[in-house]
């Protein structure tokens, strides 16, 4: 069964600093994979996908993703981190029609 | 342009109660879903609907039940809750196809006491 782990419940970062979150999937074929960011109180919007092609995609608010197929990682990344980052981010995997298996999701933290 | 609309956005009910969780979209999309999201446990399906009439279980059905009732709707049902199931429940929609992705609502957060 297809499984994403993000090993990282929370996370501080200094504003300014660069941020990577982590996220490990198990899934046999090609997967597809997502980030989505939730704000406290909100729904899941989506910062970025990976269906194929380039290993390194862009996403909305300056994140980007790489995939790496021998890793079994699809870790996002920012290179500055604002205050109104702070949120949860969730990690996915999709299934068949589009079912989604999220990771436990990693709360982020910015300090001023 | 709603996008995907959940109602009511809070709900407390008392245990053995039973509610409805209503979700509407406006993309025309074919497949729905419902989430639940529970602390450290990220989300987690309950069903989903791969087009209009039909619905399937999906990791965590036990207690709802669900009614595509038409192309927009998408309906939640707890029979007799149970403190078991306080969560938040989203809503999402999506379009079968390749590069595609899922909606999400803005969620409800639902107490059972």
């Amino acid at each position: 069964a297809q499984s994403v782990t993000q090993p990282d419940i929370h996370i501080t970062v200094s504003e300014g600093a660069s941020l990577e979150l982590r996220c490990n999937y198990s899934y046999g074929a090609t997967p597809y994979l997502f980030w989505y960011v939730q704000s406290p109180g909100q729904g899941l919007q989506l910062l970025l996908k990976y269906f194929s092609g380039d290993t390194l995609v862009q996403g909305i608010k300056g994140f980007e993703a790489e995939f790496k197929r021998s890793q079994s990682s699809f870790n996002l990344r920012k290179p500055s981190v604002h205050w109104s980052d702070a949120a949860e981010y969730f990690c996915a995997v999709e299934q068949s029609f589009q079912k989604l298996v999220f990771g436990t999701g990693t709360r982020l933290l910015v300090s001023p | 342009n709603a996008g995907v609309t959940q109602t009511p956005k809070f709900q407390v009910l008392k245990t053995g109660q039973s509610m409805t969780l209503q979700c509407a979209q406006d993309m025309n999309h074919n497949s729905m879903y419902w989430y639940r999201q529970d602390p450290g446990m990220g989300l987690r399906l309950i069903y989903y609907s791969a087009s209009e009439g039909t619905t399937d279980k999906g990791e965590v059905p036990n207690g709802y039940n669900v009614s595509r009732l038409n192309k927009r709707e998408f309906s939640l049902r707890l029979e007799s809750a149970a403190p078991s199931q306080t969560s938040v429940y989203f809503c999402a929609s999506s379009e079968p196809g390749l590069n595609t992705e899922a909606f999400f609502g803005q969620g409800t957060r639902l107490t059972v006491v």
